[in-house]
């Protein structure tokens, strides 16, 4: 079975310092994938970055980057250079192997950016 | 523009009835899930599909039903066996080939009982 933690409910950071969300996994498979996710208030998921578990490089999209650490099964989430709009809560995921499709979701750390 | 659609954005169901969620895509995904998630908690998943005219039971699958009689549509009944349907609840779709197999997500429907 995956199990994913997030082991913080809630940070606050301020604007223009960069926070980095922890995210820890449990898995067998030595192929399986690792997601994050944005929920603001409004409800809706948005994709946020990727990681593979057989990538070389940590993934990076723009001010997002994941730190991939496969021998401690962590995948942390940076933000850099805090936004007020990057207020909101902050999901982890893992897909299983390759013709497993299905997430397994952390159970998420509200972030407050504070001006 | 690409993308999902849930509707209604809120349902009210009343004690004994069921109730059906929309879900559309045109991402030409194969693809297809439904979660549901309670306040200040992760999501679970209902059910899936990878195929027209197939799906999966999830982790949280009794008291719903499901249908994919198109590659475009996946409806949720929650029915009236499921005792505490009030959530939110949110459908996405993913190709089953490509980078990640990323999910998209549809901007959630959410359910109150009366």
């Amino acid at each position: 079975a995956q199990k994913i933690t997030q082991t913080q409910p809630g940070m606050f950071v301020q604007e223009k310092e960069a926070v980095t969300l922890d995210c820890t996994y449990d898995t067998s498979d030595p192929s399986y994938g690792l997601f994050w996710y944005k929920q603001p208030s409004s409800g809706e998921m948005i994709f946020l970055i990727y990681q593979g578990s057989y990538d070389q490089q940590n993934a990076t999209e723009g001010r997002y980057s994941l730190n991939f650490q496969k021998a401690r099964k962590s995948a942390n989430l940076v933000i850099s250079a805090s936004q007020l709009g990057d207020s909101a809560m902050y999901f982890c995921a893992m897909r299983g192997p390759s013709n497993d499709y299905k997430l397994s979701f952390g159970a998420g750390t509200t972030v407050t950016v504070r001006a | 523009d690409g993308g999902i659609t849930q509707s209604p954005k809120y349902l009210f169901r009343k004690e004994g009835q069921n109730v059906t969620l929309s879900c559309e895509q045109n991402l030409n995904h194969d693809a297809m899930y439904w979660y549901r998630q309670d306040p200040g908690q992760g999501l679970r998943l209902i059910y899936y599909s990878q195929i027209v005219n197939d799906f999966q039971k999830g982790d949280i699958a009794e008291g719903y039903s499901v249908s994919r009689e198109k590659k475009e549509s996946f409806p949720l009944t929650v029915t009236s066996a499921q005792k505490n349907p009030t959530a939110f609840y949110l459908c996405a779709s993913s190709p089953t080939r490509g980078t990640g197999e990323t999910q998209y997500f549809g901007p959630g429907t959410r359910l109150l009982v009366l």
